[in-house]
């Protein structure tokens, strides 16, 4: 079945550093949506890409959508302790149903 | 502040136990969803629910029964529930299908079954 696999699963950094999560889908997306889910909270959509080799930014976020359609990723440039959290990734599977990668998860070193 | 509120925030029961999570929408949507949430698990889509009517049921056990009396508010009745059900319950809406618009998620419904 269509799947949506994400890495890394976890990733440390020091604050200032950059930070990059990755989705790569078994099938190719109409168009795939990235969410922020912050420690104890609940997922926040942050955007959502449609065209093939999109890229879109938000301040230091930058969402790029591959050219096949099957694969995205987002870059956090210089790190902040607001951005820790775990990010997700979707794709549909159907009308009303998304298929999640497992998340991965900022940490910010102390 | 999201405009789905979920209630309650926290919940122990027992494996004989019944009771009811719910879940209300302020922003006229029209579908609204069951999330599942476990440690370490991609989220699982339990229910969907398109303008009352359910569209979608991934073969989520009898344990769990949803109900929609109306396009702003979902719940989920629970009874002799496993430890295993132990996991955080998400109530979302959309204004269209999710496939091609954004998800608004509640606070979530954190779960524990003793």
């Amino acid at each position: 079945g269509q799947q949506v696999m994400q890495i890394p699963q976890y990733q440390h950094v020091q604050e200032g550093e950059d930070f990059t999560t990755y989705c790569n889908s078994s099938t190719t997306l109409s168009n795939i949506q990235w969410y922020k889910q912050r420690p104890g909270g609940h997922p926040v959509f942050l955007i959502q890409l449609v065209k093939s080799g999109e890229v879109k930014k938000q301040k230091r976020l930058t969402f790029q959508f591959g050219e096949a359609k099957k694969n995205s990723s987002l870059h956090i440039t210089a790190t902040q302790t607001t951005d820790v959290g775990t990010y997700f990734c979707a794709g549909p599977w159907s009308n009303y149903q998304l298929i999640w990668g497992a998340g991965t998860k900022l940490i910010i070193k102390p | 502040e999201t405009g789905v509120t979920q209630t309650p925030r926290h919940l122990v029961m027992g494996m004989t136990n019944k009771k009811s999570l719910k879940c209300e929408q302020h922003l006229g949507h029209n579908a609204m969803y069951w999330y599942k949430q476990s440690a370490k698990k991609p989220l699982e889509l339990m229910f969907v629910y398109n303008f009352k009517e359910q569209t979608e049921n991934n073969s989520v056990p009898s344990r769990f029964s949803p109900e929609c009396p109306n396009s702003s508010h979902l719940f989920l009745h629970l009874h002799t529930l496993q430890p295993e059900d132990s996991a955080l319950y998400l109530c979302a809406s959309s204004h269209r299908g999710v496939g091609d618009t954004e998800a608004f998620f509640g606070q979530g419904t954190r779960l524990t079954v003793v």
